[in-house]
């Protein structure tokens, strides 16, 4: 299994630009999030979703958007982009139930200038 | 709601002496709680978890955190640090009720040869 994959690893985006920062997984799980990690901050939940064509905001939703048509894949779209995106990247995922246990990708590094 | 604190943005320590991060948490509900690790300019990796059951909880590399109900804390320890725990490590709640997950800012963990 590759487990979570993200691309880019690394973008540089003029502002006003859109991109989308792609993340796949192998594993079958239901549950995909992404987060935003500022330098010397912990992770910031962006948005998430519980399955295929269900998504739902986390704490700092504003600028981007997300679908989710398959299970494999939860893309992150920024459409006006803005210096304060400019920030780490994570997506992860993790299987239905109890444990909670989520497993991320290696990150994608966004730069806004 | 639930929140996460984590009393030390930087812990520094010689080789060989024990570790101890501190994590204190607030939840409503009975919480599951995590600790991750991110080594430089990598993804986050699960150190452990307790979900309710054993109050002492063992994970990789030899950490290991103690649940302490009355404290409201889940403290990190290991006995003795190795050059290769230099990393940042996030203390992780989450309620029963709640699918989102709240992340600790973090603790950078320095290890002195």
């Amino acid at each position: 299994n590759a487990g979570v994959t993200q691309t880019p690893k690394f973008r540089i985006l003029k502002i006003g630009q859109s991109m989308t920062l792609q993340c796949a997984q192998d594993m079958n799980h239901n549950y995909m999030y992404w987060y935003r990690q500022d330098p010397g901050m912990g992770l910031k939940l962006i948005y998430y979703s519980v399955g295929a064509g269900i998504t739902d905001k986390g704490e700092v939703p504003n600028g981007y958007n997300v679908s989710r048509s398959t299970t494999e894949d939860f893309p992150l779209r920024l459409e006006l982009a803005a210096p304060s995106q400019t920030s780490v990247y994570f997506c992860a995922s993790r299987v239905t139930g109890v444990s909670h246990e989520q497993y991320f990708g290696p990150g994608t590094r966004l730069t806004v200038t | 709601a639930q929140s996460v604190t984590q009393l030390d943005s930087h812990v520094s320590v010689s080789e060989g002496t024990p570790v101890l991060l501190r994590c204190n948490y607030s939840s409503s509900y009975s919480p599951s709680l995590f600790w991750y690790v991110q080594h430089p300019n990598k993804g986050l990796q699960l150190l452990l978890k307790y979900t309710s059951a054993a109050t002492l909880v063992k994970g990789i590399n030899g950490f290991e955190a103690e649940f302490k109900k009355s404290e409201t804390s889940f403290h990190l320890t290991k006995p003795s640090a190795h050059m290769s725990d230099a990393a940042e490590y996030f203390c992780v709640v989450i309620g029963t009720s709640y699918d989102k997950v709240i992340f600790g800012p973090g603790t950078s963990l320095s290890v002195i040869p």
